[in-house]
C-alpha cells in the first residue's frame, strides 16, 4: 500500500531533550516536506527537499533541522525542543516538483507536547 | 494581500443543499491548484486538482478564474459526510506550495 509513515504519532518529551520524527515514504517520490499545524495558523512549510541530498527551508524553520540521505526517508530533528514546539507535524510527498501538478501525500501526523 | 485567503467559516449548511466557497491567491504566476479535505486532527487527503477548465468529480465541481485570482468548490446534495475542513493550495513557484488556513464545514441534519 502506497503511504507516508511518521513515527512516532504522539510524543511528550521535555524542553532540551533532542528529538527526531521519522518520515518514510514507499511511492519513490522525490519531493518531500514538512509542516506544523496551529490552531488559527494553519499549515506551515518547515523545510523541504527536492531530492537526495537537497533540502530547504520553508516558512518556520528555526529550531529545526532535517536530512535527506535515503529518497524514501525524511526525518525531522529538533535538536533542543522548546514549548513553542508543541505542535501537530505533518510530513508529505510528491512525486515531483509541485509545478508539475502533482498533488501531496500526507502521513498520518505526529502530536509533539514539549513541556 | 495574504498569499492565500479562505472565508474561515464555519458554514453550517442543511443535509442536501449546495454550498461554495472560494479562495483567493494573490501571485499571478501560480500554476497549480488543489483541494485538500482534513477532519479533526487527521491529517489533509487530496479531495481534487483544479483544471483551467473546471473539472468534476461526482457531487464536487472545482473551477478556476485566472482574471480573478480565485478557485472555487462546489458541493451539490451535501452529505453529513462532507463536514470538514477544507483547504485551498497554490503552487506559486516550483519548489513553493501554500496552504490556505481552510474553511470549516458544518452539514447539519
Amino acid at each position: 500500500e502506497a503511504q507516508v509513515t511518521q513515527n512516532p504519532r504522539y510524543l511528550i518529551t521535555v524542553t532540551g531533550k533532542k528529538l527526531t520524527v521519522t518520515c518514510s515514504q514507499n511511492m519513490n517520490h522525490e519531493y518531500m516536506s514538512w509542516y506544523r499545524q496551529d490552531p488559527g495558523l494553519g499549515l506551515r512549510q518547515i523545510y523541504y527537499s527536492m531530492n537526495v541530498e537537497v533540502t530547504d527551508k520553508g516558512d518556520v524553520p528555526e529550531g529545526y533541522k532535517v536530512s535527506r540521505k535515503e529518497k524514501r526517508n525524511f526525518p525531522l530533528i529538533l535538536e533542543s525542543p522548546s514549548p513553542n514546539q508543541t505542535s501537530l507535524y505533518f510530513c508529505a510527498s510528491s512525486l515531483g516538483l509541485v509545478g508539475s501538478n502533482q498533488p501531496q501525500h500526507f502521513g498520518d501526523g505526529t502530536r509533539l507536547s514539549i513541556l | 494581500r495574504k498569499e492565500v485567503e479562505q472565508d474561515p467559516g464555519p458554514f453550517n449548511v442543511p443535509e442536501g443543499a449546495t454550498v461554495a466557497f472560494n479562495c483567493t491567491y494573490s501571485n499571478s504566476a501560480s500554476q497549480s491548484f488543489f483541494w485538500y479535505r482534513q477532519d479533526c486532527r487527521k491529517e489533509p487527503k487530496l479531495l481534487m486538482s483544479v483544471y483551467s477548465s473546471g473539472n468534476e468529480d461526482g457531487r464536487f465541481t472545482a473551477q478556476l478564474n485566472r482574471a480573478s485570482q480565485y478557485i472555487s468548490l462546489l458541493i451539490r446534495d451535501s452529505k453529513l459526510s462532507d463536514s470538514a475542513t477544507y483547504l485551498c493550495v497554490v503552487n506559486l513557484r516550483d519548489d513553493k506550495i501554500i496552504f490556505g488556513k481552510g474553511t470549516r464545514l458544518h452539514i447539519l441534519p
